[in-house]
């Protein structure tokens, strides 16, 4: 079983529309969680960081976390065609502390 | 902003010469990564840095070494390159607030 499972879409969605990416996990001891966003032929950059349980909004971006049932989601609303990119979830602070856990993404497309 | 720096960003070398990918962070970070990456793939880590004089091997099986002999600094070599290394090669690091990654090496090896 992997540490952090995404599925890997495509998901396509038409602009204006909102995007939603999730993100399960199984160290149920994870502390820290975060959001990557990924163009093609670049490095990941880190857009969202959430600690505890519940909504984090940052412009168009509101990431959720529910420790209870193990899973981050990410939303984007007011989807635009430059946010057409793989998003990856990463997972920190659990059984091995130091290590950070990457997902494998969401390849997303937004519609024009 | 975060501030890592790799050279080369792009790199065509022969098969069997030896490279040292360079990586440098100015965050003061204790914690430093390579991850290897092929184009729409995963990542995939290969080795990581706890701080000075301290160097792990990470899940993919890698022909690689590290070093890390001052905090900054974490070279990636390749004692005798195959074209099975022809992948992207990212350095990061990372504190409580997450991982930052540089812009990449893009390596081929013909």
């Amino acid at each position: 079983q992997k540490e952090v499972e995404q599925n890997s879409g495509p998901l396509s969605v038409p602009e204006g529309a909102i995007a939603s990416l999730n993100c399960t996990y199984s160290d149920r001891g994870s502390q820290s969680f975060f959001w990557y966003r990924q163009y093609s032929g670049k490095s990941p950059e880190l857009i969202m960081s959430i600690y505890s349980n519940g909504d984090k909004e940052d412009g168009r971006f509101t990431a959720q976390l529910n420790k209870a049932s193990q899973y981050v989601s990410l939303l984007i609303r007011d989807s635009q065609p430059s946010d057409s990119a793989t998003y990856l979830c990463a997972v920190s602070g659990g059984y091995n502390f130091n290590k950070f856990y990457f997902g494998s993404g969401t390849k997303l497309n937004v519609k024009p | 902003e975060a501030d890592i720096y790799q050279t080369p960003r792009y790199l065509v070398i022969g098969t069997g010469k030896k490279i040292t990918l360079e990586c440098s962070q100015t965050m003061g970070h204790d914690k430093m990564y390579w991850y290897q990456q092929d184009p729409g793939m995963e990542l995939h880590l290969i080795h990581y840095s706890y701080g000075v004089n301290s160097t792990e091997k990470g899940d993919l099986s890698s022909e690689s070494t590290v070093s890390r002999i001052r905090t900054e600094h974490f070279p990636l070599t390749l004692e005798s390159a195959r074209p099975s290394h022809t992948s992207q090669y990212l350095c990061a690091s990372s504190e409580s607030t997450g991982t930052y990654f540089g812009q990449g090496t893009r390596l081929t090896v013909v």
